[in-house]
């Protein structure tokens, strides 16, 4: 079926540093691509919608210049959290849309990202 | 404005039957979808709902009513490694990301 991979899964950094996130989707082909936040026992929040070969849209009160996201391929988008703060840590996940195939419209994960800042 | 509400948290048994019910509403509908989700782990596909009705699938159904905004999942033979956060997500366009609820913790205990 359908994978889509992210990398890291685990990532400690000091604060005032910049992460990237790698979301790939591994054997299908993704013009969009979602990046959800998750704090602890909450649900995921959208972040921002990664669009291939253009700007991503950002969610109300999502800072655009504090979480780049590009979306370079088909096949990968990628979210950097710079200068990085305490209060940033959260698991980051990202998803995508398969366009056919399997369930319509469902929407694959990939297995998160655990940032912790320092 | 988009709202998808279910319970916090919910107790049951081994072997004993279970109901999750979420209620929507969001300015549109492209279809409803169930996600478990253990600590530390990105969330699991169970089920789809695009049209009203029941949709089975092994131990798990879920269930679909566009005109009241309302689903349920169903978990039976409830066993332990159920126990899990299970999500409530609504699409309300095709082609756009899923609308999350703040997700049911479900503790099956012996």
């Amino acid at each position: 079926g359908a994978v889509v991979s992210q990398h890291p899964s685990r990532v400690i950094c000091k604060s005032g540093t910049s992460v990237k996130i790698e979301c790939r989707s591994l054997d299908f082909q993704a013009t969009t691509m979602f990046w959800y936040r998750q704090f602890p026992k909450q649900s995921l929040m959208l972040m921002a919608t990664s669009n291939e070969g253009s700007k991503a849209t950002y969610e109300q009160g999502v800072e655009k210049d504090k979480f780049l996201i590009n979306h370079a391929s088909l096949t990968l988008s990628t979210l950097t959290v710079t200068s990085a703060h305490p209060e940033d840590s959260s698991f980051y996940i990202c998803s995508a849309n398969r366009a056919s195939g399997g369930v319509a419209g469902e929407l694959f994960f990939g297995e998160g990202s655990r940032l912790t800042v320092l | 404005g988009q709202n998808i509400d279910q319970p916090t948290e919910m107790t049951a048994t081994e072997g004993a039957i279970v109901q999750i019910n979420c209620t929507y509403q969001t300015s549109g509908f492209n279809g409803l979808f169930w996600y478990q989700q253990h600590a530390g782990e990105a969330p699991t596909f169970l089920s789809y709902n695009v049209l009203d009705g029941l949709e089975e699938k092994g131990r798990f159904s879920s269930f679909l009513s566009r005109s009241k905004g309302y689903s349920y999942l169903l978990l039976k033979e409830l066993q332990m490694k159920d126990s899990a956060s299970y999500l409530c997500a609504v699409r309300d366009q095709a082609g756009t990301a899923l609308i999350f609820g703040k997700g049911t913790t479900l503790s099956v205990s012996s």
